[in-house]
């Protein structure tokens, strides 16, 4: 099915250990960012991409690292995980001129001890 | 950005109307208003979009105020599956160029629906 799929679905990770979150797309999406959610707040944005080779930062860049090499991939890098960064995880993509608006990820819940 | 403000809560009876108020004062002329909603453990999905014109699909419509400083998401018959949190969200007009293609949430409207 087309849509945005996300990997892993859940992690643990030791403080100062890294991982790379992984999202990929197959509707052919210029767009596509990165957002974490912590309890009872809405979605900060991290990073985000209007096309391969281009990202930028967002909100709340500090501690992460992406890279947009193709249309179809934006993975997500914890360089030092921190307790901090406990939270779930949403990739999003979308075209450049929607006429609908972005495609969630089902999300990657992480937890930092 | 622009900024919404939207109540922290409603609650409606199963398989009756809800209207979600949203709340724009500042908005731009070249402002979209979008609507997402957020099911439990589940990622944002989109419902609704629009300008300054009314909009139906089969999620929702979407009543705009005249002067676009307020608009209402309704729900025509409220499910127990609707129980979600609800953002209201501006967004520029496309093509999305750079930091215009982001989308900045708020706190939402938690809708409870009750059996």
């Amino acid at each position: 099915n087309a849509g945005v799929t996300q990997t892993p679905k859940f992690q643990v990770l030791k403080t100062g250990q890294s991982m790379t979150l992984q999202c990929a797309q197959d509707m052919n999406h210029e767009y596509m960012s990165w957002y974490r959610q912590d309890p009872g707040m809405g979605l900060r944005l991290i990073h985000y991409s209007v096309g391969a080779g281009i990202t930028d930062q967002g909100e709340v860049p500090n501690g992460y690292n992406v890279s947009r090499s193709t249309t179809e991939d934006f993975p997500l890098r914890l360089l030092s995980a921190a307790p901090s960064q406990t939270s779930v995880y949403f990739c999003a993509s979308s075209y450049s001129v929607p006429s609908g608006g972005y495609t969630f990820g089902s999300g990657t819940r992480l937890t930092v001890v | 950005d622009a900024k919404t403000t939207q109540p922290n809560s409603m609650e409606s009876n199963e398989e009756e109307p809800v209207h979600l108020p949203c709340n724009h004062s500042t908005i731009s002329g070249t402002d979209y208003i979008h609507w997402y909603r957020q099911l439990p453990s589940q990622g944002p999905e989109y419902v609704i979009h629009g300008l300054t014109s009314n909009v139906n699909n089969r999620m929702a419509s979407l009543a705009i105020a005249e002067d676009r400083k307020s608009s209402t998401l309704i729900l025509h018959r409220a499910t127990l599956r609707d129980a979600a949190v609800y953002y209201c969200i501006l967004r520029s007009r496309p093509p999305y160029t750079g930091a215009n293609s982001k989308l900045t949430f708020g706190k939402g409207i938690t809708l409870s629906v009750r059996p």
